[in-house]
């Protein structure tokens, strides 16, 4: 099992519409949480933390589920900026600052 | 600041050749790391750096060298190109204590 899975894309979704990402992880000890945003073939950024109490960024929230081991990121009100790859990030056991990344799941924001 | 810098953007090599993939940081940033990306893998951790002098291996770090002689400077050696090591490489930088790693731009390696 990998030690973090996300949904499969991609998602193609119109401008203006909610979508939501789901990620899961395997190390129950992992004690941070993150999304990372991709543009096609440029780096990852950081696009928010997810806290235990669930946190929100303007139109992204994103929430944590320890007892599932579940990690989820929405968005509402879809831009064609949002058009990107996200990645579900955890860090791995023993260490704050290696993280372990997920696949990565594409979404495409349509006109 | 340039953040994190990434030297070669592209570079394509023969099976058997070595090289050095460049990356600095001008943060002061205690924590350096290398990843590669592959399709359907996301990136994978290969060495990394707590701090000038101090090394460690990753998840994948067979096949690769590092070296961190400056906070600044963490280069990455591949000794002997395989066609497996083709692929895309970043560097990431951060504070320490901090979780945000700052990426590199990338260098896409293709071994033939």
């Amino acid at each position: 099992r990998k030690e973090v899975e996300q949904d499969p894309g991609p998602f193609n979704v119109p401008e203006g519409a909610t979508v939501a990402f789901n990620c899961t992880y395997s190390n129950s000890a992992s004690q941070s949480f993150f999304w990372y945003r991709q543009d096609c073939r440029k780096e990852p950024k950081l696009l928010m933390s997810v806290y235990s109490s669930g946190n929100e960024d303007g139109r992204f929230t994103a929430q944590l589920n320890r007892a599932s081991q579940y990690i989820s990121l929405l968005i509402r009100d879809s831009k064609l900026s949002d058009s990107a790859t996200y990645l579900c990030v955890v860090n791995r056991l023993g260490s704050a600052r290696q993280l372990t990344f997920g696949s990565g799941t594409q979404l495409t924001v349509l006109p | 600041n340039a953040g994190v810098t990434q030297t070669p953007k592209f570079q394509v090599l023969k099976t058997g050749q070595s090289m050095t993939l460049q990356c600095a940081q001008d943060m002061n940033h205690e924590y350096m790391s290398w990843y590669r990306q592959d399709p359907g893998m996301g990136l994978r951790l290969i060495h990394y750096s707590v701090g000038a002098g101090i090394t460690d291996q990753g998840e994948v770090p067979n096949g690769y060298n590092v070296s961190r002689s400056t906070t600044e400077d963490f280069p990455l050696r591949l000794l002997s190109a395989a066609p497996s090591q083709t692929s895309v490489y970043f560097c990431a930088s951060s504070r320490q204590g901090a979780h945000e790693q700052y990426f590199g731009p990338g260098t896409r390696l293709t071994v033939t």
